[in-house]
């Protein structure tokens, strides 16, 4: 089957950028997504973006997709405390099914 | 997200037991999902359905059944529990007349098996 991998953990200081980085193996991805999923609580859908685009931007997050290297990061601008949660990347195949990765736990210190 | 609700929230059982996890929606939507969460293995697909006659296995069905009983309520079973089905189960709605076919989760149900 279809394997999306992601790095398990991510430490950083408060103020500073976070990249989270995902790979997967699909070639025919459709969408590409980021949830966020804080303690206790379901996967809140962050941002996606299309196959046929390579950044999004939306306030403090951009999205970069290589779909070439089948490469795709989340960068949060200013990370704040708040934006402490594990993050999974999930792509969507042309049977409109997704497929996650493990999640990466974002850690912010102050 | 309150448009999908899942009942219960945390439920300790024994080995054997029979138990039903229940996922309502208010969205409208017309298609809803069963995942089960292990620690870094993400979420994993049990069971789907994009309509109320139309039930399909994921990844990961065997031990599991579902009921659609409409297009709100779609319940996951689990016949006779044992401890590897300790997790966190998710419920999920999409709307294929969206062209994104985004999906939404509910809160969870943390489920331990004794």
């Amino acid at each position: 089957g279809e394997d999306v991998e992601q790095s398990l953990f991510l430490s950083v200081r408060e103020g500073d950028s976070s990249v989270i980085n995902c790979t997967y193996t699909d070639s025919s991805s459709t969408y590409l997504y980021w949830y966020k999923q804080e303690p206790g609580a379901g996967l809140q859908l962050l941002t996606y973006i299309f196959s046929n685009m390579d950044m999004k931007q939306d306030q403090r997050l951009t999205v970069l997709l290589n779909k070439k290297d089948k490469h795709l990061s989340l960068r949060i601008a200013d990370t704040q405390t708040g934006d402490s949660a594990i993050y999974f990347c999930a792509e969507r195949d042309a049977g409109n099914m997704l497929t996650f990765g493990g999640g990466t736990r974002l850690m912010v210190k102050p | 997200d309150a448009d999908v609700t899942q009942t219960p929230r945390n439920r300790i059982t024994k080995t054997g037991k029979r138990i039903m996890l229940e996922c309502s929606q208010t969205k409208g939507h017309d298609r809803m999902y069963w995942y089960r969460q292990d620690p870094g293995l993400g979420l994993r697909l049990i069971y789907y359905s994009f309509d109320v006659k139309d039930i399909n296995k994921g990844e990961i069905s065997d031990g599991y059944s579902v009921s659609r009983q409409a297009q709100a309520k779609f319940s996951l079973s689990l016949e006779s529990a044992i401890p590897n089905q300790t997790a966190l189960y998710f419920c999920a709605t999409s709307d294929q007349r969206e062209g994104r076919d985004t999906q939404y989760f509910g809160p969870g149900t943390r489920l331990t098996v004794l």
